[in-house]
């Protein structure tokens, strides 16, 4: 059973602080990492897609790096902003052509303080 | 910016009556997927098409279960005879050409509630 681990589960942390999460997940036949940021009530926001080993991809103050060899990516917020609370999910896909199925952790549900 | 939308928001229904979601995908992508989230729970693959079938689908996904794109626009997902263990937010989604490296972009849900 593949099996896509989020830590922590909830993060609760002051405006200004930077922070970083973890997603872990098998690391034989990887072929693609997703990175999403969901808001209550609205769609997940798609932030990254990562392929290749030490991957790192920039969105404004988020950031991700990617370790295909051991299984797991790091998402990091730079200087955290009340806007940045949300649920944080990782995506892993392992099938390449054969399948596009995405498999969810449980998320990161990150609380900034103002 | 162009977005995936689905309709309902909520849905509520009793158990054992046909429910079918509804989704527009983004307009130029080819595949589309439906996932799940029991509350507490991982979301959770269901199904993805392409080409007009479906190209995987998941255990849950049984014979109660079916999709469909009747239009060129719309992409459907029907259960027939809802249980209580359906309750969950249903989400659709689209990705363009490039498959499994390819985004896939998520609507904002459907609310299933089955009495």
């Amino acid at each position: 059973i593949l099996n896509v681990e989020q830590s922590p589960q909830s993060l609760h942390v002051q405006e200004g602080d930077s922070t970083n999460f973890t997603c872990s997940f098998p690391s034989s036949n990887f072929y693609a990492l997703h990175w999403y940021r969901w808001e209550t009530a609205k769609s997940p926001e798609a932030l990254f897609v990562m392929t290749l080993n030490g991957d790192e991809k920039k969105k404004g103050r988020i950031s991700a790096t990617l370790n295909t060899k051991e299984g797991y990516s790091y998402l990091y917020i730079k200087g955290s902003q009340p806007e940045d609370s949300a649920t944080y999910l990782c995506a892993f896909n392992r099938g390449g052509g054969a399948t596009n199925k995405l498999i969810f952790g449980t998320g990161t549900l990150l609380a900034v303080q103002p | 910016e162009p977005e995936v939308t689905q309709t309902p928001s909520h849905q509520v229904t009793q158990m054992g009556q046909e429910v079918i979601l509804r989704c527009v995908p983004i307009s130029n992508h080819l595949y589309f997927y439906w996932y799940r989230q029991i509350l507490g729970q991982k979301v959770e693959f269901l199904v993805s098409f392409y080409n007009n079938e479906i190209s995987e689908k998941s255990e849950i996904f049984d014979d109660q279960f079916s999709v469909e794109r009747p239009d060129g626009s719309n992409f459907t997902l029907k259960i027939r005879s809802t249980k209580l263990e359906d309750s969950a937010m249903y989400f659709c989604a689209s990705s363009g050409e490039r498959g499994w490296s390819d985004t896939q972009y998520f609507g904002p849900g459907t609310r299933l509630t089955v009495l």
